[in-house]
């Protein structure tokens, strides 16, 4: 089992949909969570980060952290055909060194 | 330069032969990160630097990857006798430091390699 479990998708919906993303993990020594966007032939750029369990929003996105279901989740609203993209949730534990543990990212497609 | 340049950004290499993947960090962050991309997946930890010494090489697969970062800012990646299962995306982060809150990795595009 990895560490990190993410629903590869593909995930199509309309233009204007609330969309939801999810990840589960098993390692209860995370601490950092965050989510990365990724689009075709380029490297992931940091969407969202949150520390411990919680909510946190910026603009249309807003990331969810249940660290006692080993739970998070991201959810855009009123998705732009400009989200398509890949998403990945990556987590840390940062007495390692901020290395990252990447769940296997979830395509999203955004229809006009 | 403005983030994390990586070089060459695509190298189509014979199975056997030795690379060379460069990574180019954004000035002045001291930690640097390897990680590998196949299709479909997610990045995998390789290797990551704080300064010139690895400070975590669990991720290498074996013996055949090894990662140098001389003077603390670029760093190589480099791959002998390769195989057709190292054809992936080869990505590099930096960041200020090392296990730090709020210390974002900044990641390059990659290297596409494709062993044939």
């Amino acid at each position: 089992q990895k560490e990190v479990e993410q629903d590869p998708g593909p995930l199509s919906v309309p233009e204007g949909a609330i969309v939801s993303l999810n990840c589960t993990y098993s390692n209860s020594a995370f601490q950092y969570f965050m989510w990365y966007r990724q689009y075709s032939r380029k490297g992931p750029e940091l969407l969202m980060y949150t520390y411990s369990s919680g909510n946190k929003e910026d603009g249309r996105f807003t990331a969810q952290v249940d660290k006692s279901s080993k739970y998070i989740s991201l959810f855009i609203r009123d998705s732009q055909p400009s989200d398509s993209a890949t998403y990945l949730c990556a987590m840390s534990d940062y007495n390692q060194g901020g290395k990252l543990i990447f769940g296997q990212g979830t395509e999203l497609s955004v229809k006009p | 330069g403005a983030g994390v340049s990586q070089t060459p950004s695509n190298k189509v290499t014979e199975k056997g032969k030795y690379v060379e993947l460069r990574c180019d960090p954004i000035s002045g962050h001291t930690a640097l990160y390897w990680y590998r991309q196949s299709l479909g997946q997610g990045p995998e930890f390789l290797i990551y630097f704080q300064g010139t010494g690895a400070a975590d090489d669990s991720g290498l697969p074996n013996d055949r990857f090894f990662a140098v970062r001389p003077e603390g800012s670029v760093s190589t990646l480099k791959i002998q006798r390769t195989e057709r299962g190292d054809s992936a995306v080869y990505l590099c982060a930096s960041s200020l430091r090392a296990g730090s809150a709020n210390t974002e990795a900044f990641f390059g595009q990659g290297t596409r390699l494709t062993v044939v």
